[in-house]
């Protein structure tokens, strides 16, 4: 039982490249979350997912987008890629059968040059 | 969700016990206490949560007070690995109630520091 597994680790991108992460659970959660972390701030939500093929806004939305074709796999994509991206990116899975509690990713290091 | 307020570090020494406060003076009835912990560089992992009654795990004890408007995690016996941000949040259970659907609304959070 792998939990929550996001791939990259780690990436450097160019501005303006474009670029996806994947993340995958194997604990059939039905909610899926992207969030970011900067450097001595806490995590902020980015985008969430309450079932396969449906996707909300959180409070950082602006240069990302998300899909969510299968329950498993939540993916985050950049389109084009800005130095205000730089930050370490977690996705988190919980379920209502779990009394909500939430399990995390390690985590994407993501530098935009 | 309810705005919690905690302390923005604290010091403990190794093998006493850690005794990590927060207020959430607006909860709602509704809303439950959770506790997670970020290991530097590493993904959030849940230590607890309770409504109203105090709660023990394999973790941490947590200490709700008899109005819900504030809460203490309590680490019996710190350890070094236990060194990293504490994060207490306030939120609806899923299934509960509300829309939140199951969103975690991290603030600063504590910095524990176990020291030798």
């Amino acid at each position: 039982n792998a939990g929550v597994t996001q791939t990259p680790k780690f990436r450097v991108l160019k501005t303006g490249q474009s670029m996806t992460l994947l993340c995958a659970q194997d604990m059939n959660h039905e909610y899926m979350y992207w969030y970011r972390q900067d450097p001595g701030m806490g995590l902020r939500l980015i985008h969430y997912s309450v079932g396969e093929g449906t996707t909300a806004k959180g409070e950082v939305p602006d240069g990302y987008n998300v899909s969510r074709l299968k329950k498993q796999n939540f993916l985050l994509g950049l389109e084009s890629a800005a130095p205000s991206q730089t930050s370490v990116y977690f996705c988190a899975s919980t379920d209502p059968g779990q009394s909500g509690l939430a399990f995390f990713g390690q985590g994407t290091r993501l530098t935009v040059v | 969700d309810a705005k919690t307020t905690q302390p923005p570090s604290m010091d403990c020494a190794e093998g006493r016990a850690a005794n990590l406060p927060c207020n959430h003076s607006t909860i709602s009835g509704n809303e439950y206490v959770y506790w997670y912990r970020q290991i530097h560089s590493q993904g959030p992992q849940y230590i607890i949560h309770g409504l109203k009654n105090n709660e023990t795990n394999e973790m941490a004890s947590l200490i709700i007070t008899e109005d819900r408007k504030s809460s203490t995690l309590i680490l019996p016996h710190a350890t070094l690995r236990d060194t990293a941000v504490y994060y207490c949040i306030v939120r609806v259970v899923l299934g509960a109630g509300g829309t939140s659907y199951g969103k975690l609304t991290f603030g600063q959070g504590t910095i524990l520091t176990v020291h030798p």
